[in-house]
């Protein structure tokens, strides 16, 4: 079946600029984990949602990064005036209902000029 | 502070090797310890994971050992190929569906 997607997979942006990544969950699945993963380090947490509600935003790096996932599905991340730290590959992952097993996209690159 | 924390950086083995990779977790209250594999350009994929009741758990050539005491675990790859080339993470959760802290990765490279 399909797995995860992401979508665009590599986005270059002029420092300032708005950004959307959009991740597309495995069909049923009911969490979704988003995660930035530097280059050379491992995936860091950023927000995650059950169904519609987000659960936790604690580790979104400011305010300029916000996630929405309106109808349980889809999900975007969008990081508004973007800067060079920005850089990053963006994960997404989805699993089901009280399953630890997490199942990952091939990730968005973002590289921030 | 790094909750979870990932030893070696690289790692150079001969085809037929047995790499191992180390990790280290800080929060006693992590009830899910899963291993993923990461190739370039793609996202990391499950391997094998454990729980803290389990000392070790074996799936294919892939070998987990879980010390509770010493708030250790360890990833044994058997047999290496060179398809194994990739970066390593393991990862560390609270029980049900949540986040999970990832070690910097091990970048294990299977020489023939």
């Amino acid at each position: 079946g399909a797995g995860v997607s992401q979508s665009p997979r590599y986005k270059v942006a002029k420092r300032g600029q708005d950004v959307a990544l959009r991740c597309d969950p495995i069909s049923g699945h009911v969490s979704l984990f988003w995660y930035q993963q530097a280059l050379g380090q491992g995936p860091e947490f950023l927000t995650y949602f059950q169904n519609e509600a987000q659960l936790d935003k604690s580790g979104l790096p400011s305010d300029r990064f916000f996630a929405e996932r309106p109808e349980g599905s889809v999900s975007t991340l969008k990081i508004q005036r973007t800067q060079q730290e920005d850089s990053a590959v963006y994960l997404c992952a989805s699993s089901l209902p009280q399953q630890e097993t997490q199942y990952f996209g091939p990730g968005t690159r973002l590289l921030v000029l | 502070q790094q909750q979870v924390k990932q030893s070696p950086q690289s790692l150079i083995v001969q085809k037929g090797g047995i790499p191992i990779i180390n990790c280290a977790y800080e929060n006693t209250a992590f009830d899910y310890f899963p291993w993923y594999q990461q190739f370039p350009g793609k996202g990391p994929a499950l391997l094998i994971a454990i729980r803290p009741d389990v000392s070790e758990k074996k799936e294919g050539r892939f070998t987990i050992s879980f010390n509770k005491s010493a708030k250790q675990f360890s990833l044994h790859i058997m047999d290496s190929q060179p398809g194994d080339s990739a970066t390593y993470f393991c990862a560390a959760s609270y029980s049900g569906n949540t986040p999970l802290v990832f070690g910097k990765g091990t970048r294990l490279s299977v020489i023939a």
